[in-house]
């Protein structure tokens, strides 16, 4: 069965400061992947998606992720980070015609 | 363009009693979504429809939740009788069509079952 892993529960990151969030999936010879945020009292919203192609993926608000099939991973990015990113963000497989989600990584701010 | 509606937004309900959540999704997306999130996880879905059809149920509890989509429209879920266990945030999402398309979520429902 597929299954995504988000191995950190929570991060802490200064404002300004870089940020990576991991995530692994473990599904597909041709893995869909996504990555979503959700604020508080919020649906999720969809940063980017990877189906084929060029690895780094961009999306909205200067995220960028990068897949890795040797790694398994699909990791998350942002080279400077402000105060309004903090949030919940979810990586995502879809497989099955099904998207699995993983549990998630709540982003904190400090000033 | 309106994005996903859904209501209500806050439920309190106490165990044993039943509850209804509707969902409007985005005009002329073909498949809706229910999906369930309980605090400290990912959404899990529930069920998904393709216009009126079910397309994936395999992870509703029958035995107590039950979802239609008349005319391919709207939607609603209903829980009865609602468990303890049931207190998540319960998200509809649309989309214009299946395979990989980009999923729109409601803002949610969240209950607490008491």
């Amino acid at each position: 069965a597929q299954s995504v892993t988000q191995p950190d529960i929570h991060i802490t990151v200064s404002e300004g400061a870089s940020l990576e969030l991991r995530c692994n999936y473990s599904y597909g010879a041709t893995p869909y992947l996504f990555w979503y945020v959700q604020s508080p009292g919020q649906g999720l919203q969809l940063l980017l998606k990877y189906f084929s192609g060029d690895t780094l993926v961009q999306g909205i608000k200067g995220f960028e992720a990068e897949f890795k099939r040797s790694q398994s991973s699909f990791n998350l990015r942002k080279p400077s980070v402000h105060w309004s990113d903090a949030a919940e963000y979810f990586c995502a497989d879809f497989g099955n015609e099904k998207l699995t989600f993983g549990t998630g990584t709540r982003l904190t701010i400090i000033p | 363009e309106a994005g996903v509606a859904q209501s209500p937004r806050y439920k309190i309900i106490e165990k044993r009693q039943s509850v209804a959540f509707w969902c409007n999704p985005i005009s002329g997306h073909a498949t809706l979504y229910w999906y369930q999130q309980i605090l400290g996880q990912g959404p899990k879905l529930l069920i998904q429809f393709q216009n009126n059809g079910v397309v994936d149920d395999s992870q509703l509890p029958k035995d107590r939740f039950s979802a239609e989509r008349l005319k391919g429209v709207d939607s609603t879920l209903k829980i009865q009788p609602a468990k303890l266990e049931d207190s998540a945030v319960y998200l509809c999402a649309s989309s214009l069509s299946t395979v990989g398309d980009e999923q729109y979520f409601g803002p949610g429902t969240r209950l607490t079952v008491t």
